[in-house]
């Protein structure tokens, strides 16, 4: 079952810019996962956020979470071509991950 | 280096046929997973596997089948029971300590029927 939902569904940025991108979830969660997916490749993980945790920091990335609204935000900042990927949220569902169905992320020069 | 090996990157099946698409770890991981991607969608879950000689059905796992018979290693059968196998298959692993770590993932096998 997909649980997380992400939004918007595209998204198109200036270089430089900064990205957004929000997830939405049905039930209580351990953790929440910020996945990136390049053109025809597998995921790689980006960060994880636990369920007592408000925000995290990796690099350019910043992500939050909202327990009480069932919200997670992933902010990319100052974007790069090379941030051109489809972006997915997931939530932990009994030992394994539940996947949303990401947002596209295109970074133009 | 550790990592996931998925094998092959490509792969034909001929209506009928069973296919068997693999999927090795290096990384000491107790727990594997299978998922499936169609073009444009997120990931649905086919079958996962916490330990040796272990495994759990996923969301959709009508038409596959898999097997653990080793810690490094977790195949993947596509039968001709599954009528429509055309998509990007994702192997990953993971640490489990009490709830679910981040994922580490293969490069995928993209299934095509012909």
């Amino acid at each position: 079952s997909q649980q997380g939902e992400e939004d918007p569904q595209a998204l198109s940025i200036q270089e430089g810019e900064n990205a957004t991108m929000n997830c939405s979830y049905k039930t209580s969660i351990n953790n929440l996962q910020w996945y990136r997916q390049n053109s025809g490749r597998g995921l790689v993980h980006l960060i994880l956020i636990r369920s007592n945790e408000r925000e995290k920091h990796s690099g350019r990335l910043r992500v939050t979470l909202d327990t009480s609204k069932k919200s997670s935000s992933l902010l990319i900042t100052a974007s790069r071509a090379a941030d051109t990927a489809s972006y997915f949220c997931a939530t932990d569902d009994d030992y394994k991950l539940s996947f949303g169905a990401g947002t596209t992320v295109t970074v133009r020069a | 280096d550790g990592g996931i090996t998925q094998s092959p990157k490509y792969l034909f099946r001929k209506e009928g046929q069973n296919v068997t698409l693999s999927c090795e770890q290096n990384l000491n991981h107790d727990a594997m997973y299978w998922y499936r991607q169609d073009p444009g969608q997120g990931l649905r879950l086919i079958y996962y596997s916490q330990i040796v000689n272990d495994f759990q059905k996923g969301d959709i796992a009508e038409g596959y089948s898999v097997s653990r018979e080793k810690k490094e290693s977790f195949p993947l059968t596509v039968t001709s029971a599954q009528k429509n196998p055309t998509a990007f298959y994702l192997c990953a692993s993971s640490i489990v300590e009490g709830q679910v770590n981040g994922y580490t993932f293969g490069s995928g096998t993209r299934l095509t029927v012909v």
